[in-house]
């Protein structure tokens, strides 16, 4: 089975500060995703990645910056958190760009 | 603009008492449907794949089937463990989520 873990499941902030969020997944799966979702919102994707060191702006990657520097490895960075940027963050990998994608659990970010 | 609608947000219903959700969009293009499960404060679980009108894909109690304009995700006798929140999603370049319906089976 696929596993994506995420290194947080609740993490509280405050604006301001720099945030690291880290997804691994342990398929060797070539795309990773990170999303968030919020009430009433479909989910919104951020960034994804297809290799090593490569990555592409999602529908809403203002805010944000990425880095995968391993191929099992995806991370979300906030630079300077705020407080719209209160959500949950999934990540997810596949192994074909338009195949299933398979999700971690999740992490609840608060910023205050 | 590409738009995906789910219908309704919320669906309760009694233990054994079928009934379908709603997934419509506007998506010139679609190169697939996706349908997935969320248990609360855990990640969507991947249901089925869709991807030409006509076609249905069937998984115990669950049954999708997809149109031009939509796809339904038909619920036969439900029981308490069904309930969680579906989602769907459309691939064009990139998946474009709906907001989910939230389902409930009371035993």
């Amino acid at each position: 089975d696929v596993k994506v873990t995420q290194s947080s499941r609740y993490l509280v902030k405050r604006t301001g500060e720099k945030v690291f969020l880290e997804c691994v997944q342990d398929m060797d799966h070539e795309n990773m995703f990170w999303y968030r979702q919020d009430p009433g919102l479909g989910l919104r994707l951020i960034y994804f990645s297809y290799d090593v060191k490569m990555k592409e702006k999602g529908d809403i990657p203002e805010g944000y910056s990425v880095s995968r520097e391993k191929k099992e490895r995806f991370s979300l960075i906030l630079e300077s958190a705020s407080t719209n940027q209160t959500s949950m963050y999934l990540c997810a990998s596949s192994l074909l760009a338009e195949g299933e994608q398979y999700f971690g659990p999740g992490t609840r970010l608060t910023v205050t | 603009e590409d738009q995906v609608t789910q219908s309704p947000e919320a669906l309760r219903l009694q233990e054994g008492e079928s009934s379908s959700l709603n997934c419509s969009y506007t998506v010139s293009g679609l190169r697939g449907l996706f349908w997935y499960r969320q248990d609360p404060g855990k990640g969507p679980e991947f249901l089925f794949t869709l991807y030409s009108a006509g076609e249905e894909k069937e998984k115990e109690r669950l049954k999708a089937t997809l149109t031009k304009k939509e796809s339904f995700l038909h619920i036969t006798a439900p029981k308490p463990e069904d309930s969680a929140t579906y989602l769907c999603a459309v691939l064009r370049y990139q998946l474009i989520w709906g907001a989910g319906t939230k389902l409930i089976i009371k035993p």
